[in-house]
């Protein structure tokens, strides 16, 4: 399967720390997501990085890719208690890309 | 509002008796997609279809049915649902490049489906 995996699966910070959660994957890319779910929700997409490239930036999330490495990671910084939700990485394929594979996610839980 | 649209959001059903479940996006995408999410098995692709009248089958195709007569909707039937369909199911939309899909999805609100 190409079914990314999250490490780790649930991860309790205080409020202002900063929070850090592991992507790992197992075929060729195209394109690596990170996704947001708040319970039981629909998936928000917060950011894309492609495979050529190796960190991004958007406000207070940093996401890096290392392809040789088969993974990725996603930091939030000084993080807030909306930010509790849970976390899914998904690979696009490099061959068809018609589908998206999600891992497991990680449930953070940002504690006031 | 650019949005996915799932209907209905919550649904109780019994064995057998043939259901859908309804999804439609305002964005003009090619691609659409169900994924059913299960706790620990993440979401899992069910069916997709990369245009009007294209669908194929994704990880999980059995039991399940699809059709994509107009780009903005592709409804998701179950004509003889089991116990073991019950799940929380996502429809998601995205614009399609180089022949695939891309860029980011955008995805409905989820339909919590309990058959007994």
């Amino acid at each position: 399967s190409q079914q990314g995996e999250e490490d780790p699966q649930a991860l309790s910070i205080q409020e202002g720390e900063n929070a850090t959660m592991n992507c790992s994957y197992k075929t060729s890319i195209n394109n690596l997501q990170w996704y947001r779910q708040n319970s039981g929700r629909g998936l928000v997409h917060l950011i894309l990085i492609r495979s050529n490239e190796r960190e991004k930036h958007s406000g207070r999330l940093r996401v890096t890719l290392d392809t040789s490495k088969k993974s990725s990671s996603l930091l939030i910084t000084a993080s807030r208690a909306a930010d509790t939700a849970s976390y899914f990485c998904a690979t696009g394929d490099q061959t068809g890309a018609n589908n998206l594979f999600f891992g497991t996610g990680t449930r953070l839980t940002v504690i006031p | 509002e650019a949005q996915v649209t799932q209907n209905p959001r919550y649904l109780i059903t019994v064995t057998g008796k043939k259901l859908t479940v309804t999804c439609s996006q305002n964005m003009n995408h090619e691609y659409m997609s169900w994924y059913r999410q299960d706790p620990g098995l993440g979401l899992r692709q069910i069916y997709y279809s990369m245009n009007v009248e294209v669908t194929d089958k994704g990880d999980v195709p059995e039991g399940y049915k699809v059709s994509r007569k107009e780009k903005r909707n592709f409804p998701l039937i179950l004509e003889s649902p089991s116990p073991n369909q019950t799940s929380l199911y996502f429809c998601a939309s995205g614009p399609t490049t180089a022949g695939g899909l891309n860029t980011e999805a955008f995805f409905g609100q989820g339909t919590r489906l309990t058959v007994v």
